[in-house]
């Protein structure tokens, strides 16, 4: 069972550079997530998608898209990446959506621009 | 404005000891209530939740945490530590859909 994966586990990348953060769930889950981690702060939204065909910006949404591919797809893009976005970038998933439902992770991406 | 305190960025404890981590929330109305740890290279995996009712809500791996409406508050627990517990430990408010809100974590360290 391997519910939320991502690709790539690391990444270095050079300032303007993009790429894009790949993520995929097996849960059969309507709603996605992006969070980025950094120390001393938690974990911080950047974006979410409530079902397929729908995205919504989060708390720190800037200098980020997203793509719903499908229902089991949500990527995170960086256009032309910043020291500031060197960060671990968190997946999740949940079923149906809402307060209620817990999020389920994938391990991470972590991500240094130089 | 809504926001979650984790008072505790670090904690020592030896093994076998009690461990308590706190968590003080700012919210209007009672809010959706979650523990995770994460474990170093790893995602966030969920400890346990309160929604309502039973103000003591236990969870995996032995943990436990207590809902006080009065101090807006969510401590976890767990009786006897194990080395395994070395982790770090997010409590988390959900407050309408999508928005969860994450404390800044306490990093636990289990001593022999």
């Amino acid at each position: 069972n391997a519910g939320v994966t991502q690709t790539p586990k690391f990444q270095v990348l050079k300032t303007g550079q993009s790429m894009t953060l790949q993520c995929a769930q097996d849960m059969n889950h309507n709603s996605m997530y992006w969070y980025r981690q950094d120390p001393g702060m938690g974990l911080r939204l950047i974006y979410y998608s409530a079902s397929e065909g729908t995205t919504d910006k989060g708390e720190v949404p800037n200098g980020y898209n997203v793509s719903r591919l499908n229902k089991r797809e949500f990527s995170l893009r960086l256009e032309s990446a910043a020291p500031s976005q060197t960060s671990v970038y968190f997946c999740a998933s949940s079923d149906p959506g809402g307060a209620s439902s817990p999020l389920h992770f994938g391990n991470g991406t972590r991500l240094t621009v130089t | 404005a809504q926001s979650v305190t984790q008072p505790d960025i670090h904690i020592t404890v030896s093994e076998g000891a009690s461990l308590e981590l706190r968590c003080n929330y700012s919210y209007g109305a009672t809010p959706y209530l979650f523990w995770y740890v994460q474990s170093p290279g790893q995602g966030l995996q969920l400890l346990l939740k309160y929604f309502s009712g039973d103000t003591l809500v236990q969870g995996i791996k032995g943990f436990e945490a207590e809902f006080k409406r009065s101090q807006s508050s969510f401590n976890l627990r767990k009786p006897s530590v194990h080395w395994s517990d070395a982790a770090e430990y997010f409590c988390a408010v959900a407050h309408s859909w999508g928005k969860f809100q994450f404390g800044a974590g306490t990093q636990v360290v289990v001593t022999p």
